[in-house]
């Protein structure tokens, strides 16, 4: 079955540092990879989206990065605020209408 | 837009109630809404996926009979936990889909559910 890794570990990083998380898969690739932001006791919240076939995808202060060879995405935050601070969530759609989420990484942005 | 919302965010129930938990997509139809469980510092465990005017398809594992999932119209899903139990403790998140290829999903803010 599919298996997805997320550093579960939390991340903490200086404000104005790129935060860089990492979303490891097993198994074949997905037609899709997202990126959830979620708050305790929130449910998540949708942030970027990557084809199989795209490299990279920016929006803001957001990168993700896609490599079917590797099995990995990278998820990166630039110039990081302490608003930051929140667990990440990576999940793969594997086309039939259902996202497989990893556990998530918590990262803390310290002033 | 893409805005759903979830009642309750917090309900204590005894042992052998039943709990309701409903989810309102606000602003779209949602083609299919989805029902997770997540225990602390763990990936959302998908429950069920529902279909408006069709019976919900649930995970391996996840009984049907305890976990009632009606999706009533394009905007409205519940999910009733029967005879709740202590170990049904945990928070509950549904999410909906508002169609296309991109299968984004657009969550509630979830229910903590503590049966005593």
């Amino acid at each position: 079955s599919q298996k997805i890794e997320q550093n579960s570990e939390a991340l903490n990083i200086q404000e104005g540092k790129t935060a860089t998380l990492t979303c490891n898969y097993t198994n074949y690739s997905p037609a899709y990879l997202q990126w959830y932001r979620q708050d305790p006791g929130r449910g998540p919240v949708f942030l970027l989206l990557i084809r199989e076939n795209e490299k990279e995808k920016r929006k803001e202060r957001l990168k993700v990065t896609f490599d079917t060879t590797l099995k990995q995405s990278l998820f990166h935050i630039t110039a990081s605020q302490p608003a930051d601070s929140a667990t990440y969530l990576c999940a793969l759609d594997m086309r039939y209408n259902k996202l497989i989420f990893g556990a998530g990484t918590r990262l803390a942005v310290h002033p | 837009g893409a805005v759903v919302s979830q009642h309750p965010s917090w309900v204590i129930c005894k042992s052998g109630t039943s709990v309701k938990i409903e989810c309102r997509s606000l602003d779209f139809q949602a083609t299919t809404m989805f029902w997770y469980r997540q225990f602390p510092k763990q990936s959302l465990m998908l429950m069920a996926t529902s279909n408006e005017g069709s019976k919900a398809t649930y995970e391996q594992g996840v009984e049907k009979d305890k976990f009632l999932i009606n999706h009533a119209s394009l905007t409205l899903s519940t999910l009733t936990v029967t005879s709740a139990h202590p170990e049904d403790s945990s928070f509950y998140i549904c999410s909906a889909d508002r169609g296309g290829s991109k299968n984004i999903q657009y969550f509630g803010a979830g229910t903590r559910l503590s049966v005593l």
